[in-house]
């Protein structure tokens, strides 16, 4: 069935680095969304992509659909204590019916 | 308004207990959905109701029954859980099944002794 694969579990970073998180597909997307979960939250979109090759620009996050539609990025430039929280990529399979969560990558900023 | 309301907040119940959760939203969206979330863990689909008809049900196990009472309004009844069931419930809605975003309810904190 769909898999969508998510990397790395977990990153701490020092207030001001960047931060990427890729996310990764075994089939075709038609659509990938990015959601964000502070702690003890709950979901929040962000962004979904669509076209293949795709890139989508909020302030310091940067989205990055792939050219095969099987793998996209989140960048945080420069991150910011509010920044922290666990980010999901969501990708629906051409002709799909649900959407499927990656496992999520959990922000730790250090101020 | 965009909010997806959910109640209650903390829900504590017995094994042998029947509650209800309930979700509402008044955003016009036709698709809503029930996600079952575990400490660390992504949401994980149990159902979606399209139309206020059930569109997947994610071989969830019967002591979970969904209802959609209407276009606004979505139930999760709930009966003889297992400890194992604790979790967040996470309700959802989209403006239809397909490539829209979902908005989340703040869930609710399910512990079942």
């Amino acid at each position: 069935g769909q898999q969508v694969m998510q990397i790395p579990q977990y990153q701490h970073v020092q207030e001001g680095e960047d931060f990427t998180t890729y996310c990764n597909s075994s089939t075709t997307l038609s659509n990938i969304q990015w959601y964000k979960q502070r702690p003890g939250g709950h979901p929040v979109f962000l962004i979904q992509l669509v076209k293949s090759g795709e890139v989508k620009k909020q302030k310091r996050l940067t989205f990055q659909f792939g050219e095969a539609k099987k793998n996209s990025s989140l960048h945080i430039t420069a991150t910011q204590t509010t920044d922290v929280g666990t980010y999901f990529c969501a990708g629906r399979n051409t002709g799909g019916f649900k959407t499927i969560f990656g496992a999520g990558t959990r922000l730790f900023v250090k101020a | 308004d965009t909010e997806v309301t959910q109640t209650p907040k903390h829900l504590v119940m017995g094994m042998t207990n029947k509650k209800s959760l309930k979700c509402e939203q008044h955003m016009g969206h036709r698709a809503m959905y029930w996600y079952k979330q575990k400490a660390k863990k992504p949401p994980e689909l149990m159902f979606v109701y399209s139309y206020e008809k059930l569109s997947i049900n994610e071989s969830v196990p019967s002591r979970f029954s969904p209802e959609c009472p209407n276009s606004s309004l979505l139930n999760l009844h709930l009966h003889a859980l297992q400890p194992e069931d604790s979790a967040l419930y996470l309700c959802a809605s989209s403006q239809s099944e397909g490539d829209y975003e979902q908005y989340f309810g703040p869930g609710t904190r399910l512990t079942v002794t």
